[in-house]
């Protein structure tokens, strides 16, 4: 079945520095990519995905490039502030169609200094 | 538009007990899961349904019964509680299958087992 292998499992940076979030899969069937944040005690909240047919999608602060060949999708959040600090989990579809299931990676602790 | 609603929040339970988790979405979305969410272990599948009258098992199923009678509820039964089911239980559901939709999770269930 599916894997998917996040790092670093923690993360730490100065606030307004940029923060990178990589992942692996090893389905090549794979076809759906999506990011989740959790601030502590709460639900995991989608922040972005990406489909297997774009390479690159950006939405304000928030970017996720998918490197298909490689098997491997990253999240990179620029000018970092104190309220991006949570668990970042990445997901991956374990197969493609409508049937799909997704399974997580084991997230990443961002922690942002002021 | 309540989303995903899960109860209860907090239960506790002692070793051999039964309970049943309740989830309900008012979305009308086909797809729906059961989560757990261990510390660094992310968030693991239990068991998902594509439709009113169809559920199959995810990664960690035992343990575990669930049921689909309606598109609107699905229900966690744990038939005889054990220790290592104390756990943070995350219902979610989607539109359709995963493999274009994101997921939206309820606020999760805190569970002790004793």
């Amino acid at each position: 079945g599916e894997n998917v292998e996040q790092h670093p499992s923690t993360l730490s940076v100065q606030e307004g520095d940029s923060a990178v979030i990589k992942c692996t899969y090893s389905d090549s069937a794979s076809n759906y990519f999506p990011w989740y944040k959790q601030e502590l005690g709460k639900r995991p909240q989608l922040i972005i995905d990406i489909r297997s047919n774009v390479g690159e999608k950006k939405d304000q602060r928030i970017a996720v490039t998918l490197n298909k060949t490689a098997k491997h999708f990253s999240l990179h959040i620029t000018e970092t502030q104190p309220e991006d600090s949570a668990v970042y989990f990445c997901a991956a579809s374990t197969h493609g169609g409508s049937q799909g299931n997704l399974i997580f990676g084991k997230g990443t602790k961002l922690s942002v200094k002021p | 538009n309540a989303g995903v609603t899960q109860t209860p929040k907090f239960q506790v339970l002692k070793t051999g007990q039964s309970m049943t988790l309740q989830c309900a979405q008012d979305m009308n979305h086909e797809y729906m899961s059961w989560y757990r969410q261990d510390p660094g272990m992310g968030l693991r599948l239990i068991h998902y349904s594509v439709g009113a009258g169809i559920t199959d098992q995810g990664e960690v199923p035992n343990g575990y019964n669930v049921s689909r009678s309606t598109t609107e509820d699905f229900p966690l039964r744990l038939l005889s509680a054990a220790p290592s089911q104390t756990s943070v239980y995350f219902c979610a559901s989607s539109l359709q299958g995963l493999s274009n939709q994101p997921q939206h999770f309820g606020d999760g269930t805190r569970l002790s087992i004793l």
